[in-house]
């Protein structure tokens, strides 16, 4: 079980990034999927979730600017960040299945919103 | 605003038992609240030590328990390891799919 992040990188303020998470050895639609970030130096912050029913939800500091989505047949998860901020530097990481039995978290990729 | 509260720092002696806590700005934290708790070295993942209050993760060493004290949740170092010396966050199920951290404890072990 497995879960690798990608598509981070240095971005303009106003502008989008969609960063990804591929799963191996479970299928993201059988469970609920999360983002969580870290900006540099500071805590951890929950960020969204896309559930196996599809239901989603967002952290007030990102909602209406952030998209979270998968694709089944790529089993991987996306998230659309749309509108960056400066505050939106961080270290993003995909999690199955937080706070339950199978837990599992990525690495995490690291966005920079920088003019 | 912090909705989930730890303590900033925190010391132990090599040996010696901690308690770090985890609580809620406005309310009580209870095992509804599903409290999970993290440590996490720089430029690492968090990796995960206790979840639903009080059940291990697999490979965790046993010096380690979580619990409901009062109306907190709350992680046991029981003879710190100067190997726990690391952050700590707590996670809390708010309901309605939503989930907060705390803003974590710098745990120090000297």
């Amino acid at each position: 079980v497995q879960l690798v992040e990608s598509g981070g990188a240095l971005v303009q303020p106003g502008g989008s990034l969609r960063l990804s998470c591929a799963a191996s050895g479970f299928t993201v639609s059988n469970d609920f999927m999360t983002w969580v970030r870290q900006a540099p130096g500071k805590g951890l912050e929950w960020v969204s979730v896309i559930y196996s029913g599809s239901s989603t939800y967002y952290s007030d500091s990102v909602k209406d600017r952030f998209i979270i989505s998968r694709d089944t047949s790529k089993n991987t998860v996306y998230l659309h960040m749309n509108s960056l901020r400066v505050e939106d530097t961080a270290v993003y990481f995909c999690a199955r299945d937080l706070g339950g039995q199978d837990e599992v978290w990525g690495q995490g990729t690291l966005v920079i919103v920088s003019s | 605003q912090t909705v989930v509260t730890q303590e900033p720092s925190f010391s132990v002696s090599p040996g010696g038992t901690v308690t770090l806590t985890c609580a809620l700005r406005s309310g009580s934290v209870s095992a509804t609240s599903y409290p999970n708790w993290y440590q996490q070295t720089p430029g690492q993942a968090p990796r995960r030590l206790i979840y639903s209050t009080n059940i291990r993760s697999s490979g965790v060493p046993d010096r380690f328990s979580g619990s409901i004290l009062g109306n907190k949740a709350a992680l046991t170092i029981t003879g710190a390891q100067a190997e726990d010396e690391s952050d700590y966050y707590c996670v809390l199920y708010m309901g309605s799919g939503f989930w907060v951290f705390g803003g974590g404890t710098k745990l120090t072990v000297l």
